[in-house]
């Protein structure tokens, strides 16, 4: 059972549009909750972490936690062809654990 | 440039043979990981080190060994490669032990043959 579960897409949005992200966990003792963005061929960059229930903002994404529901989502706003990559969910349970679990990622393209 | 740098960036092995990724930070993190990617299966956890001479067991360890003599360096050893440990490999590092914000490498790409 997949820990941690994202659509892997493609997902096609216009440029300028919103891209709407969407990751559930299973674990109910998670704690900490990231977004990653890999580019093709390359590494995993951090882009954002949350880690209260609400929207933490910063530039033009925002990341969004339900802890109830289990649920984590990115939103990246005016989106620019640029933002074209994989974007891996990551969930960990508490400080002090070391597992850090991702999800398989979801390709987002943007559409000039 | 800060960072993590890894050695080699890809590589072809023949299968049964001993391989070692290296695997260096300038960031003086004291957490450090290894993680391997593969299509369909994401990020995985092989080994990691909480600081300087202590190392755990992630998701992934059967057939990785590390060890972790100082802060910078923290090499991954294949004792006896087999062909599913091909795959891209990334070494990562975090400021905070217990972390999840982590920079990581560049990866190797590994092909066992």
């Amino acid at each position: 059972q997949k820990e941690v579960e994202q659509n892997s897409g493609p997902l096609s949005v216009p440029e300028g549009a919103i891209a709407s992200l969407n990751c559930t966990y299973s674990d109910r003792g998670s704690q900490s909750f990231f977004w990653y963005r890999q580019y093709s061929g390359k590494s995993p960059e951090l882009i954002m972490s949350i880690y209260s229930n609400g929207d933490k903002e910063d530039g033009r994404f925002t990341a969004q936690l339900n802890k109830a529901s289990q649920y984590v989502s990115l939103l990246i706003r005016d989106s620019q062809p640029s933002d074209s990559a994989t974007y891996l969910c990551a969930v960990k349970e508490n400080f002090g654990n070391e597992k850090l679990t991702f999800g398989t990622g979801t390709r987002l393209t943007i559409i000039p | 440039i800060a960072g993590i740098t890894q050695a080699p960036t890809s590589q072809i092995l023949a299968a049964g043979r001993r391989m070692t990724l290296r695997c260096t930070q300038d960031m003086r993190h004291n957490a450090m990981y290894w993680y391997r990617q593969d299509l369909g299966l994401g990020l995985r956890l092989i080994h990691y080190s909480n600081t300087a001479g202590t190392t755990g067991k992630g998701e992934v360890p059967d057939g990785y060994s590390v060890s972790r003599a100082n802060t910078d360096d923290f090499p991954l050893t294949l004792a006896s490669a087999v062909p599913s440990q091909t795959s891209v490999y990334f070494c990562a590092s975090s400021e905070r032990t217990g972390s999840g914000e982590a920079f990581f490498g560049q990866g190797t790409r590994l092909t066992v043959v």
